[in-house]
């Protein structure tokens, strides 16, 4: 059973420019987690998913970031029109259920973005 | 603001001490979760403990917990060189639960 699988593996982006992550989760997993992380910084929540719905999107800016997570292939999170501010490292998480059921998350090895 | 903030930011200990680190935060929770990440790489689920548990061990690990504290504390028995990394604790909200809040995390260095 593969893990959560993310790329690209690092991805660079001149400003303007759109950036797609991918995330697969692992097998049987429906839900799905975005978080960014700074340097030196703890994890940031972006934004929660499950099959062809956002759940909850509270920690994702308002504007040039979307997410979403088909009902067949990977989740995607686009983000349009970067700048330098968004550079960071992007993880993905997947877990069988919520995690209020007392689940652990499981991470993928994240995206790095760099903007120039 | 952060919901859970770890205490210290950084410890540096020789191999054979313990570790401990601390974790504060602020709702109601209906569980809490350690994780490890090792140099900017994916995190790893360390142990889960839930809101109605005060204590709970994994091999060298050993979780506290206080409610009414809003409080958590890891402990990592014997360290290893190998346990250099950094150390999140993460909230499951008892109200939403939808996601995990991570806090800023502990830096632990492992001396041999």
């Amino acid at each position: 059973n593969a893990g959560v699988m993310q790329n690209p593996r690092h991805l660079v982006r001149r400003r303007g420019q759109e950036a797609r992550l991918r995330c697969s989760p692992m097998k049987g997993h429906s839900h799905v987690y975005w978080y960014r992380q700074l340097p030196e910084e703890g994890l940031k929540f972006m934004v929660y998913l499950q099959k062809e719905n956002i759940i909850d999107e509270s920690g994702m800016p308002k504007e040039r970031f979307s997410a979403e997570f088909p009902k067949e292939g990977p989740s995607i999170l686009r983000i349009q029109q970067v700048v330098r501010g968004d550079s960071a490292a992007y993880f993905c998480a997947s877990s069988p259920q919520q995690v209020k059921l007392y689940t652990e998350a499981f991470f993928g090895q994240g995206t790095r973005l760099t903007v120039v | 603001s952060q919901q859970g903030e770890e205490d210290p930011q950084a410890l540096s200990i020789q191999e054979g001490e313990n570790a401990t680190m601390n974790c504060s935060y602020k709702t109601s929770i209906n569980n809490l979760q350690w994780y490890r990440q090792n140099s900017g790489r994916g995190l790893v689920h360390l142990i889960l403990i839930r809101s109605n548990e005060r204590e709970k061990h994994s091999g060298r690990l050993r979780v506290t917990l206080d409610t009414s504290k809003k409080s958590s504390s890891l402990l990592i028995t014997a360290s290893r060189a190998a346990d250099t990394a950094s150390y999140f604790c993460a909230t499951a909200e008892e109200t939403s639960g939808s996601r995990l809040t991570f806090g800023e995390g502990t830096q632990l260095t492992v001396n041999p």
